[in-house]
């Protein structure tokens, strides 16, 4: 069974600085996709990057990018430029391929509070 | 374009009682997924309905049941509500054919006294 390992309950970052949320996983897959997901205080889980396990080039979007580390089982998110809208839970999770298609494994979450 | 809906937003049930959620999925996705979320912590998957079947299954008790209806949307029933049973209820849609896009809805809040 895989799990997915979140190490920090909580961050807090100023705005328009960098914060990282790391998250660590473990798994005997070889072919695996990885995501981070936003929760607002809204509760809807909102995609925010998803990187392919195949792939070595690190996925970015706009201010969020990732860094996959394949043989240490690690992929931090790093957010840059820091908005107040950014203020939300982030969810780490991993998704095996072929049977497990479309189910997700999360991590416990990451509060990330930007603050003026 | 409607993406993943679900209702009711907000329920309180009794201690025995059932409760029934409902989901639609996005335009164009044909697998339903749910997911438990307790207060603090991540989502735990429960199951998922593909051909109006039961796909997969996360490791929740029978009490757990489902359904999907020919035009992809899903309801979660959950029978002798536990004190535990509270927490929110995320549906998830996803297309068979592209399972690594995944769209969450607003969830359902469900209240066990």
């Amino acid at each position: 069974a895989q799990t997915v390992t979140q190490s920090q309950p909580e961050m807090s970052v100023q705005e328009a600085e960098t914060v990282t949320l790391s998250c660590t996983y473990d798994t005997s897959e070889n072919n695996y996709y990885l995501f981070w997901y936003k929760q607002p205080p809204s509760r809807q889980m909102i995609l925010v990057i998803r990187q392919e396990a195949y792939k070595q080039q690190n996925a970015t979007e706009n201010r969020f990018s990732v860094n996959f580390q394949k043989a240490a089982k690690s992929f931090s998110l790093k957010i840059s430029d820091s908005q107040l809208g950014d203020t939300a839970m982030y969810f780490c999770a991993f998704m095996k391929l072929f049977d497990s298609w479309g189910k997700l494994q999360f991590g416990a979450g990451t509060q990330v509070v930007v603050t003026p | 374009d409607a993406g993943v809906t679900q209702s009711p937003t907000h329920l309180i049930k009794t201690r025995g009682q059932q409760v029934t959620l409902r989901c639609s999925p996005k335009s164009g996705h044909d697998t339903v997924s749910w997911y438990q979320q307790a207060l603090g912590q991540g989502p735990q998957f429960i199951f998922q309905y593909y051909e109006e079947e039961e796909r997969q299954r996360g490791n929740f008790p029978d009490r757990f049941s489902g359904h999907q209806f020919p035009n992809y949307s899903s309801e979660l029933n959950v029978n002798a509500l536990l004190l535990g049973d509270s927490a929110l209820y995320l549906c998830a849609s996803s297309s068979d054919s592209s399972g690594n896009t995944i769209y969450f809805g607003e969830g359902s809040w469900l209240t066990v006294v």
